[in-house]
């Protein structure tokens, strides 16, 4: 149960595009297409945007998506916007009904 | 809307316990998996327990196994966390949060009660 691997930050300028990667093992990330993406604002619950993989919640903008490949997971915001300054976190289904959480990312807008 | 309201923390001594809450509202509580998520204080989130939909199945990260209980009252539509032995690694907030019902994820989160483990 090791927290999954991500970049403690990432920064871009309003308009360009980051991508966040979310390593785990070929018993979480790499076994089940059951990754979730979490923004989280300072003081904040956790906001839900990408469910497994790359499906967007209703309501969340389509500037942001979500992939993977083998054990790593990816998120992609598009023509960033201030409002997009937050932490990031990933989750993988673990098995047996058990979830890991990524170190999460700070993303800073320019 | 949905609604998750936590409560019962606060500052308990290392080797004590708590009892947190979460009262759920505008929806279906008996027909929903339901979690407690932590944060340390500015440290990431970690998936601390679940329960399924009529209590009979429990899971736990390692690190609470022995010392926390999540229990559920659909009657009165609650979540608990019974936490015992507590330690100051268990300082956190501590989220109530909904599965979303279509997926293995949480898609409704309590706004956090707070749990500060100290001397």
């Amino acid at each position: 149960q090791s927290a999954l691997t991500q970049p403690a930050s990432v920064s871009g300028s309003p308009g360009q595009s980051i991508t966040i990667s979310c390593t785990g093992t070929s018993s979480d990330v790499g076994s089940y297409n059951l990754v979730s993406w979490f923004q989280q604002h300072p003081g904040k619950a956790p906001k839900l945007m990408i469910y497994e993989g790359s499906k967007r919640p209703p309501g969340v903008s389509n500037r942001f998506s979500g992939s993977k490949s083998g054990n790593t997971a990816s998120l992609t915001i598009s023509g960033l916007q201030a409002e997009d300054e937050a932490d990031y976190y990933c989750c993988s289904y673990a098995g047996s009904s058990t979830y890991v959480f990524g170190t999460g990312t700070k993303v800073t807008v320019l | 809307e949905v609604q998750l309201v936590e409560s019962g923390g606060g500052l308990v001594q290392p080797g004590g316990s708590l009892r947190l809450s979460c009262a759920a509202s505008t929806f279906t509580f008996s027909s929903y998996w339901m979690s407690w998520v932590r944060q340390a204080p500015g440290k990431g989130l970690e998936w601390v327990a679940n329960i399924n939909e009529d209590g009979s199945e429990r899971y736990y990260v390692d690190s609470v196994k022995g010392r926390f209980t999540i229990s559920r009252d659909n009657a009165k539509n609650s979540l608990y966390l019974q936490m015992n032995s507590l330690r100051a690694e268990d300082t956190a907030v501590y989220y109530c949060a909904r599965e979303s019902g279509y997926s293995s994820t949480w898609n409704y989160w309590g706004q956090g009660t707070l749990v500060t483990v100290s001397s």
